[in-house]
């Protein structure tokens, strides 16, 4: 079956920079873009971009342009979301989904805290 | 950018009767609209895509209509498994998921 596991929670100050880890397993990886969305405590779903794992093409939220790279690793089946300029309001869980139209599975998230 | 959005806020709906749920995007979306359900703890899951089809392993009792602006998502008989946050997100220009609607048992 499609899984989807991300990498653990991390603790960060703010302007570090964090990178989340996506692996993906049970379907051919290269298929299909890998989508990312983050969910602060308490609120909604918030879409920050998508990569195409085979081409590297990526495209982000504007909200996110310049502080958001999307990169994977064929060889691991792995996609990669690096946020830099952390700020408290960063604050969230950051989540993988497979598809760039509707995500029909999803990782089980990564929290990602910002705290001096 | 698209900016979706969802009403009511908050539905307190009694098993076995009927829930509506609308979105609204401020452009065309086209039928390029998807809804997911989240419970407490866990990741969104797929409910509804192309605004009418239902994801693999859904239940029928739940049921998407519109096309353009307006979209409404159904669940004609409420269980109380379904008592959850659903998201409208749109695809048809990036990416935009509605603030949500949370679904309660009356």
């Amino acid at each position: 079956q499609v899984q989807l596991v991300q990498s653990g929670a991390e603790v960060k100050k703010p302007g570090a920079s964090v990178k989340v880890s996506c692996k993906a397993s049970g379907y051919t990886f290269r298929s299909y873009d890998i989508s990312w969305v983050r969910q602060a405590t308490g609120q909604g779903l918030e879409w920050m971009g998508w990569i195409n794992p085979y081409t590297g093409n990526a495209a982000y939220a504007q909200k996110f342009q310049g502080r958001v790279t999307l990169t994977s690793n064929l060889s691991l089946s792995t996609v990669y979301m690096e946020l830099s300029g952390l700020r408290s309001d960063d604050t969230a869980v950051y989540y993988c989904a497979r598809g760039d139209t509707e995500n029909d599975s999803w990782g089980q998230g990564s929290l990602v805290t910002v705290s001096s | 950018e698209t900016v979706m959005t969802q009403s009511p806020a908050t539905l307190s709906v009694s098993p076995g009767e009927r829930a509506t749920l609308s979105c609204r995007a401020s452009q065309s979306v086209s039928r390029n609209l998807a809804w997911y359900q989240q419970k407490p703890g866990q990741s969104p899951r797929l409910i509804m895509y192309g605004a009418s089809t239902r994801a693999t392993g859904i239940p029928a009792r739940f049921s998407g209509s519109g096309s353009g602006t307006d979209f409404t998502l159904t669940i004609s008989s409420l269980q109380a498994e379904d008592a959850a946050v659903y998201y409208c997100q749109q695809y048809e220009l990036g990416s935009a998921f509605g603030q949500g609607t949370k679904v309660e048992i009356k």
